[in-house]
């Protein structure tokens, strides 16, 4: 069976640490990407990565950074949390390729920042 | 730039009807369509895709849905819904990010109550 996880699944924070969030596939795939997801806006990509060490931004990457050091593990770093970063965020996987590849979940860590 | 508009926020129905969640997309090459159902405090697990071919995708939990390429839509649907399928749906495009990288583009999600 598929599987993606995501390290925790709720997480407090205070003002100005440093968080990481992990996430782990055992799928062999390609793609990984790190959403974060808040009511009325769906989903929106904070980064996504094609290969070991590479990364491309999305569509919000400020005040966030990721690493990709194995094919299984894409982290997501909030160098200095602030409480507008209050979210739940998600990972997924997916195959490289042409786009009918769907992309495979984590059940989301649910990050507050006080 | 791909866009996706899911035309509802909240959907709320009976047990037994019929639902339709509507879902337009903007493109100007040729997408690949997805819907996404999301329970509560779980992540996304896909319902159907479409690729290419027969303009009517079914998927699981008895859901389907209709690409219309003239007016751009995905909408999705079901004959008869239950309880269980009180859920955020999440309709969402392929695009392409360079090379052989694709990327989804989401819209904002339609909140589906089954009432009793």
């Amino acid at each position: 069976d598929v599987k993606v996880t995501q390290s925790s699944r709720y997480l407090v924070k205070r003002t100005g640490e440093k968080v990481f969030l992990e996430c782990v596939q055992d799928m062999d795939h390609e793609n990984m990407f790190w959403y974060r997801q808040d009511p009325g806006l769906g989903l929106r990509l904070i980064y996504f990565s094609y290969d070991v060490k590479m990364k491309e931004k999305g569509d919000i990457p400020e005040g966030y950074s990721v690493s990709r050091e194995k094919k299984e593990r894409f982290s997501l770093i909030l160098e200095s949390a602030s409480t507008n970063q209050t979210s739940m965020y998600l990972c997924a996987s997916s195959l490289i390729g042409a786009g009918s590849y769907e992309q495979y979940f984590g059940p989301g860590t649910r990050l507050t920042v006080t | 730039a791909q866009s996706v508009t899911q035309l509802d926020s909240q959907v709320p129905v009976f047990e037994e009807a019929p639902v339709e969640l509507r879902c337009n997309y903007s493109s100007s090459v040729s997408v690949y369509l997805f819907w996404y159902v999301q329970y509560p405090n779980q992540g996304l697990q896909l319902l159907l895709k479409y690729l290419s071919g027969s303009t009517l995708v079914k998927g699981i939990n008895g859901f389907e849905a209709e690409f219309n390429k003239s007016q751009t839509s995905f909408h999705l649907r079901k004959p008869s819904v239950h309880i269980s399928d009180t859920a955020e749906y999440f309709c969402a495009v392929s695009t392409n990010s360079g090379g052989s990288n694709y990327k989804l583009t989401f819209g904002k999600g339609t909140l589906l109550t089954v009432n009793p």
